[in-house]
């Protein structure tokens, strides 16, 4: 079964700074990967995925994620981070033979961006 | 803005009430989602509809009754609720596929008196 590991709570980091989010995953065969935000009283929203093709994949609001198979990571990363970045940032995974419909959810990484 | 739209955002609700909370999504998706999410918590997959049709439940209690009456809409009927349900309920939509993003609403938050 696949599972996905998201290894901090919460994540610090000054506005400007770079930010990096960590998630790690195990699936058997080539996985279906995503990033969702959620900000405070709002649902999730998708940021980007990696199915296929370049290690590094561009999403939404200048967010980037790189796809290390060896290392069975797919962290996600902002060259400079702002205030209005800090809420939970959940990574995903699906496997190549899971039905679908299901995604396994990592436990959110909430990050906190001060001015 | 969300491409999915649930209502009610709020409800408030006694253990022997019937309600239900209503999603909508007009993107041409063919697989719609009811998630329950509680705070600072990974979403947890309660159904899928694929084609109009339940394809998962996810061993849902019977007080939680889905229904899909078209490809647009997503209900979720809810009966005798417990305490420990009131939640954030998200709906989701996908265009199918393991390659598709879910879209997701901003959710019904449910309390149980």
């Amino acid at each position: 079964a696949q599972s996905v590991a998201q290894p901090e709570d919460q994540v610090n980091v000054a506005e400007g700074n770079p930010l990096t989010v960590k998630c790690t995953y195990s699936v058997s065969g080539n996985p279906y990967l995503f990033w969702y935000v959620q900000y405070p009283n709002r649902g999730l929203q998708f940021l980007l995925k990696y199915i296929t093709g370049d290690n590094l994949v561009k999403g939404s609001y200048g967010f980037e994620a790189e796809f290390n198979k060896s290392q069975t990571s797919f962290h996600l990363k902002k060259p400079s981070a702002l205030v209005s970045d800090s809420a939970l940032y959940f990574c995903a995974v699906r496997g190549p033979t899971d039905s679908w419909g299901k995604l396994q959810f990592g436990s959110g990484t909430q990050v906190v961006v001060t001015p | 803005d969300t491409e999915v739209t649930q209502t009610p955002k709020h409800l408030v609700m006694g253990m022997t009430n019937k309600k239900s909370l209503k999603c909508e999504q007009h993107m041409g998706h063919r697989a719609m989602y009811w998630y329950k999410q509680k705070a600072k918590k990974p979403p947890e997959l309660m159904f899928v509809y694929s084609y109009e049709k339940l394809s998962i439940n996810e061993s849902v209690p019977s007080r939680f009754s889905p229904e899909c009456p078209n490809s647009s809409l997503l209900n979720l009927h809810l009966h005798a609720l417990q305490p420990e349900d009131s939640a954030l309920y998200l709906c989701a939509s996908s265009g199918g596929g393991p390659n598709q993003p879910q879209h997701f609403g901003d959710g019904t938050r449910l309390s149980i008196l």
